[in-house]
């Protein structure tokens, strides 16, 4: 079976800090890693994703992750965020074989303040 | 785009009452999930569907059901409402090992 355990409920930082929100996995066969953010009053969307190739992946809006197999984990961090980036983040994995589901974590709450 | 559609953004039933939720999705995606989304707990699994009339429990099944019976419909049943499941449900579809697309969610209250 697998599962995420995202290690902070919430993360409280300032303006043009630096963000790093963890997230750890644990499966028994090959994985595939996403990110989704949930803005307030609004829907799921994904926010960046490993399927294979290179272990470090962006997104548009300057958020990065790193799949890292011998740690199993796969955290996101922006070098500068912004008022705008305060949402709930979630991770998820999944895997090619037919018959298993997406399994998200407990979410992180970002707060940008100024 | 993707398009996932959920038939309501808000519903109020009564303790007791049989309830469906419906979701129909439109890229021919073989999976869908049903999850529910409460503070503090994240996303957890209802059910999800990898084909046709085909079913799997996910965490937390217990009090509902599912249907399967096109592939781009998939419905969750709540057999006999209760007030702990109040919650926001939220449907997804997605190809194998590929990003899930959601749906904007239902507001669920039991009264």
């Amino acid at each position: 079976a697998q599962s995420v355990t995202q290690l902070d409920s919430q993360v409280p930082v300032f303006e043009e800090a630096p963000v790093e929100l963890r997230c750890n996995y644990s499966s028994s066969v090959s994985v595939y890693l996403f990110w989704y953010v949930q803005y307030p009053n609004q829907g799921l969307q994904l926010l960046l994703k490993y399927l294979s190739g290179s272990t470090l992946v962006e997104s548009i809006n300057g958020f990065e992750a790193e799949f890292n197999k011998s740690q199993t984990s796969f955290h996101l961090r922006k070098p500068s965020v912004h008022i705008s980036d305060t949402a709930e983040y979630f991770c998820a994995v999944s895997s090619n074989q037919a018959g298993t589901a997406l399994i998200f974590g407990k979410g992180t709450t970002l707060s940008v303040s100024s | 785009d993707v398009k996932v559609t959920q038939s309501s953004r808000y519903l109020v039933k009564r303790t007791g009452e049989k309830v469906f939720l419906e979701c129909v999705q439109d890229m021919d995606h073989e999976n869908m999930f049903w999850y529910r989304q409460d503070p503090g707990l994240g996303l957890r699994l209802i059910y999800f569907s990898y084909d046709v009339k085909m079913k799997e429990k996910g965490d937390i099944p217990e009090g509902y059901s599912v249907s399967r019976e096109k592939k781009e419909r998939f419905s969750l049943i709540l057999e006999s409402a209760s007030t702990n499941q109040t919650s926001m449900y939220l449907c997804a579809s997605s190809v194998q090992k590929y990003e899930a697309f959601f749906g904007q969610g239902t507001r669920l209250t039991v009264v």
